[in-house]
């Protein structure tokens, strides 16, 4: 059975203070990673999706690494905009998503 | 181009009563998706539509269902409600549902069940 785990379950950072959010994860055979952007009274928004080990990809102010056991989801210089839910997910062997529950982060001004 | 469609936005059911929730999908989407989410839970996965088929299905009771238009168009049905079931169900659509293709989510049908 896929298992996702997302640590911290919520982060607080000050206005361009820089931290990491962490995504662990057990799949059989790997066909992606997915990083989705959730706020507050709607659906998840894409962000990235990882492939191999060694993958990184950036948008703007985040930056997705992915290593064999883990993800990173990197924020530099983060903004109030940045603050919402950030939701990992795999997709195995059974082809369908696999999602952790969630970082809450929170940037304040 | 318009988004994935949900409605109704909220929903307020009682035990025992029987619910149905539609999705309109990206135009051109083949594929729509159905997921529950709960702050315990998180998201799971309930099932998956293409070309009117479930092709694929999360380990949800019976109660759960689901169906598929000829204009893709996707309804879901849960009947017997319980209050387990108060959560916000999410439908997603992609093209295909191919490997490792995005999903575009709708905003979510919040259900409570008293």
């Amino acid at each position: 059975e896929d298992q996702v785990t997302q640590s911290p379950e919520a982060l607080r950072l000050q206005e361009g203070e820089s931290s990491s959010l962490n995504c662990s994860y057990t799949v059989s055979g790997l066909r992606g990673l997915f990083w989705y952007r959730q706020d507050p009274g709607k659906g998840p928004e894409f962000l990235f999706t990882l492939y191999s080990a060694g993958e990184e990809k950036e948008k703007e102010r985040l930056k997705a690494t992915l290593t064999k056991k883990e993800s990173f989801l990197h924020i530099t210089a983060p903004k109030p905009e940045d603050s919402a839910t950030y939701l990992c997910a795999v997709q195995g062997g059974y082809s369908t998503l696999t999602f952790g529950k969630g970082t809450m982060l929170l940037v304040s001004p | 181009k318009a988004g994935v469609t949900q409605t109704p936005r909220y929903l307020i059911k009682t035990r025992g009563q029987q619910v149905t929730l539609s999705c309109s999908p990206i135009s051109g989407h083949r594929s729509v998706s159905w997921y529950q989410q709960t702050p315990g839970q998180g998201l799971q996965f309930l099932f998956e539509y293409f070309s009117e088929t479930q092709r694929n299905k999360g380990n949800f009771p019976g109660r759960f269902s689901g169906r598929q238009f000829s204009n893709s168009r996707s309804e879901m049905n849960v009947s017997t409600l319980e209050l387990g079931d108060s959560a916000l169900y999410l439908c997603a659509s992609s093209y295909a549902g191919a490997t490792n293709e995005k999903l575009f989510f709708g905003s979510g049908t919040q259900l409570s069940v008293l």
